[in-house]
C-alpha cells in the first residue's frame, strides 16, 4: 500500500524558518517524481514545485522559489520542504505527493499524504 | 500562467447526472487532470490525460475534453460524492482550478 506521511508543521514565528518531511512507504521511492502542494484555509490547491527521481532536476512555482527548497532523501525515502521567511501567507496544510515514474506522458499526483499544518503567526 | 476557471458550486440530487466543467486561459491540449477532495481530507485522483479514469475509481466518473474545454461527469451521482472536485493542468507548467464544490440535495 501506498502511504505518505508529512511531518513538521506547527506554530512557527513570522520571518522563521520550518524543515517539513515526508515520508514515503509502499512502493519504490526513487522511482518516481514527487511533489508539495499547499492549501491555505478554505482555500484552492497551490502547486509549490517537484524533484525527480534523483534530484538533478527540481522546480519550483516563480513566487516560492526565493523561499522555499525542495530535497530528497532516496535512501531513506523521505522527501523535504525547507520553508525560510515565513509569513502568514504561508499558513497552510502542505501535502506531499507522489509525481510521475518514468516514462510517463502526462504530470499528476496519484497520490497524496494527508498533509501537515503549518501556522505561521506571532 | 495558464488559469483555469470551474464554477464555484453545484447542487444535484442523489441518481442524478452532473457535469462539472473547467475551461483554460489557453490549450493544454489532454493535459487535465481532476482530482476530489472531501472535507478534511487530502486530494483523491479521479482522472488523468482528459479521459483515463484512475485505477480503483469508480466507473460512475468519466472526464472529457481537450484543448480549452474539459468536463468531469458523475453518472449516478451518489451521497458519498459530496466534495470538492478541483482540475489541474500540466501541459504549461502546472496551476489547479478553484475547486467546484458539490453538494447533494
Amino acid at each position: 500500500e501506498v502511504k505518505l506521511v508529512e511531518s513538521g508543521g506547527g506554530l512557527v514565528q513570522p520571518g522563521r524558518s520550518l524543515k517539513l518531511s515526508c515520508a514515503a512507504s509502499g512502493f519504490s521511492f526513487n522511482d518516481y517524481w514527487m511533489g508539495w502542494v499547499r492549501q491555505a484555509p478554505g482555500k484552492g490547491l497551490e502547486w509549490i514545485g517537484e524533484i525527480n527521481q534523483d534530484s538533478s532536476t527540481i522546480n519550483y512555482t516563480p513566487s516560492l522559489k526565493d523561499k522555499f527548497t525542495i530535497s530528497r532523501d532516496n535512501a531513506q525515502n523521505t522527501l523535504y520542504l525547507q520553508m525560510s521567511k515565513l509569513g502568514s501567507e504561508d499558513t497552510a496544510i502542505y501535502y506531499c505527493a507522489r509525481g510521475p515514474g518514468y516514462n510517463s506522458y502526462y504530470w499528476y499526483f496519484d497520490f497524496w499524504g494527508p498533509g501537515t499544518m503549518v501556522t505561521v503567526s506571532s | 500562467d495558464t488559469v483555469l476557471t470551474q464554477s464555484p458550486a453545484l447542487a444535484v440530487s442523489p441518481g442524478e447526472r452532473v457535469t462539472i466543467s473547467c475551461r483554460a486561459s489557453e490549450s493544454v491540449s489532454t493535459g487535465m487532470h481532476w482530482y476530489q477532495q472531501k472535507p478534511g481530507q487530502q486530494p483523491k485522483l479521479l482522472i488523468y490525460g482528459a479521459s483515463n479514469l484512475e485505477s480503483g475509481v469508480p466507473a460512475r466518473f468519466s472526464g472529457s475534453g481537450s484543448g480549452t474545454d474539459f468536463t468531469l461527469t458523475i453518472d449516478p451521482v451518489e451521497a458519498d460524492d459530496t466534495a470538492t472536485y478541483f482540475c489541474q493542468q500540466s501541459w504549461n507548467d502546472y496551476t489547479f482550478g478553484a475547486g467546484t464544490k458539490l453538494e447533494l440535495k
